[in-house]
């Protein structure tokens, strides 16, 4: 799996938008990009996949670059129960039985 | 709840002592899967499951480590001899079978301090 890159932490005021970035310049045509989030002393939450289209569910938006190198998960109106480790993943989709490969993520503090 | 569950939530051990987790995952998931995670550190895989069929192990799963999935249903994560390496918590997914990557269900994991 290609490995990703993301900001160690940010910052996002309660109610505004949260974009976090992940970069994945080795991504292969078969890889999609997830997105799951840790919420302190839980289990990690999926949010959203996607492969190279724009995706939007009920929790957020993931947005992906033209070339596949880059993607940005959106949190349309951030709340203090969004206050997480968010782990950008890399995988390939051919029905892969590996697990997922978890970095350290991005821990998003909002700020009320 | 029909979540993924794992029992216990907490384990205190004494160095040497052999432990045993339990995860039940959501039901008709086929596959099953278990993490280890440290402190400041992402969930690490450690093997998976397909029904009953232990088919990837991680190297970080040692020869002290032995998982069981007897029946396709519940999973068991057996630990001999514990270390003070050990101790992290033991998270337990599971998801759907299929062509396409399916998103896995985390249960709240294992914390397992060895003393």
């Amino acid at each position: 799996d290609a490995k990703t890159t993301q900001p160690t932490s940010m910052d996002c005021a309660e109610g505004r938008a949260a974009n976090l970035p992940c970069n994945h310049s080795t991504i292969s045509g078969n890889e999609y990009v997830y997105w799951y989030r840790q919420i302190h002393s839980q289990g990690p939450q999926y949010i959203i996949h996607g492969l190279k289209n724009n995706e939007t569910n009920e929790m957020a938006s993931l947005i992906i670059t033209e070339d596949r190198k880059s993607s940005t998960l959106i949190l349309p109106h951030a709340t203090l129960r969004d206050t997480a480790v968010y782990y950008c993943i890399v995988r390939n989709s051919g029905g892969g039985a590996d697990g997922l490969t978890f970095g350290k993520g991005t821990h998003l503090i909002i700020q009320p | 709840d029909t979540g993924v569950s794992q029992d216990p939530r907490h384990k205190i051990t004494k160095r040497g002592q052999n432990v045993t987790f339990r995860c039940d995952p959501i039901s008709e998931h086929n596959r099953l899967y278990w993490y280890r995670q440290t402190l400041g550190q992402g969930p690490e895989f450690l093997t998976y499951f397909q029904n009953e069929a232990q088919l990837e192990k991680s190297r970080l799963l040692s020869d002290r480590f032995s998982a069981e999935r007897p029946k396709g249903s519940f999973s068991t994560l057996e630990i001999q001899r514990t270390e003070q390496g050990d101790s992290a918590m033991y998270l337990c997914a599971s998801s759907p079978g299929g062509g396409v990557a399916a998103e896995a269900f985390f249960g709240q994991g294992t914390r397992l301090t060895v003393v």
